[in-house]
Order: structure tokens, then C-alpha cells, then sequence
């Protein structure tokens, strides 16, 4: 079993839908979890921090279950600009960063 | 803060060549991660550094693959010799580590897209 996994998609809604992506990991001991973006032929980068009692940042909602080792995103009112691959990221006990394979989201007019 | 620098952007060789690949991460991170990322596979860690010092290259496919950090703003990751499965594209990132370490955000590169013919 991977340590994390993700759904690769692709996920294809149009403008204005609500989209979610569930991410599961392994390690029971895990200490914090992240989203991070990658559009096409880029880096990834920081989307926002997951924490424990569920963060809001705009249109996007993290949500961590510790008991069933899952974390989710989900997106509100989809824009085009949010088509890219979300990577789900895992930093274990040992301070080990591991990120998801990635689910890749087009957002269609 | 320039942002963790790689080098080249792009590289085109053929199999059998020896190919080098340049890091310099964020001034103060000392932390150093090399990845490599394919349409099959996604992205590997293949090693890490902290201060320096490789601490987990267990993702290193195999001997032709080598990596160095000779000091705290420069790192190499090298193929000796390529073959046309290694083409991808090689991420570096950088982060801080210390107490809160758990916490921090991990900043990448802009990554080398290698094709080995």
C-alpha cells in the first residue's frame, strides 16, 4: 500500500461547480498535512496547510480525519484558473515529507 | 529571495551520456530534496539532504544515479550513464528545518526536463 493516495482523476466539472478530492495516508503517526498545486509544466506549489479542526481559505475547504486517516479538499464555485493536479502531502513522525501521486482537476466554461 | 534555482531547464542527450544536474536552494534551508516526477509514476523523492548530509537516498533507482551537497548552497544530482527511461522531469526543493519543522512549507525548484535519446 502507498503511504499516500489519491484518486488521479481526471476530474472534468464545469465553471461554478463544487468539486472534492479525498487523500488517504498510512501512517497513523503522521504529523501535519498540506495541498499543494501543480499546473502544467510547473512547479508545485503551496495551495494551504490542513488542520485538525478543518481551515477555509477563500473558495477552499481542507478537512483532516485523524480516525480514518483521510484528508479532503474541496472547491467551491470551480473558476477555470483552478484546472491543475492538487497533490496531497503527508509529513510523517519522522519529519518525512510524502506527497500523493496527484488528482488532476480541468475546469471547463 | 530568488527561489530554489536549478539548472539547466532543459536537457537533451543520448543514452549513455553523463548528465549533471545543478541545485541551489533558498538561502537558510537546510533541508534539500531531489524528486523526479513522470507521467507513470508521479513524483518520487529519490534523496534528501539535512545540513548537508544525505539522509535517505533509498529512492536512488539505482548506482547510476548519485547525488552531492558539497556545501549549504549547492547540491548535484548525476546520471552516469543515462538511458532513455531516466527521462523526466527532476524537481530540487528546499525547506527549513528546526523545532517547528513539522509545519514548514517546502519550496520547489523549477525543475530540468531531461530527454535521454
Amino acid at each position: 500500500r502507498k503511504e499516500v493516495e489519491q484518486d488521479p482523476g481526471p476530474f472534468n466539472v464545469p465553471e461554478g461547480a463544487t468539486v472534492a478530492f479525498n487523500c488517504t495516508y498510512s501512517n497513523s503517526a503522521s504529523q501535519s498535512f498540506f495541498w499543494y498545486r501543480q499546473d502544467c509544466r510547473k512547479e508545485p506549489k503551496l495551495l494551504m496547510s490542513v488542520y485538525s479542526s478543518g481551515n477555509e481559505d477563500g473558495r477552499f475547504t481542507a478537512q483532516l480525519n485523524r480516525a480514518s486517516q483521510y484528508i479532503s479538499l474541496l472547491i467551491r464555485d470551480s473558476k477555470l484558473s483552478d484546472s491543475a493536479t492538487y497533490l496531497c502531502v503527508v509529513i510523517t513522525n519522522n519529519n518525512d515529507m510524502r506527497f500523493g501521486a496527484g488528482t488532476r482537476l480541468t475546469v471547463k466554461p | 529571495d530568488a527561489g530554489v534555482i536549478q539548472s539547466p531547464r532543459h536537457e537533451v542527450t543520448e543514452m549513455g551520456q553523463e548528465v549533471t544536474l545543478r541545485c541551489k536552494p533558498i538561502s537558510g534551508h537546510n533541508s534539500l530534496f531531489w524528486y523526479r516526477q513522470t507521467m507513470m509514476r508521479g513524483l518520487e523523492l529519490l534523496i534528501y539532504f539535512n545540513n548537508n548530509v544525505p539522509i535517505d537516498d533509498s529512492g536512488m533507482p539505482e548506482d547510476r544515479f548519485s547525488a552531492k551537497m558539497p556545501n549549504a548552497s549547492f547540491s548535484t544530482l548525476k546520471i552516469q550513464p543515462s538511458e532513455p527511461r531516466d527521462s523526466a522531469v527532476y524537481f530540487c526543493a528546499s525547506r527549513p528545518s528546526g523545532i517547528s519543522s513539522f509545519y514548514n512549507e517546502q519550496f520547489f525548484g523549477p525543475g530540468t526536463r531531461l530527454t535521454v535519446l
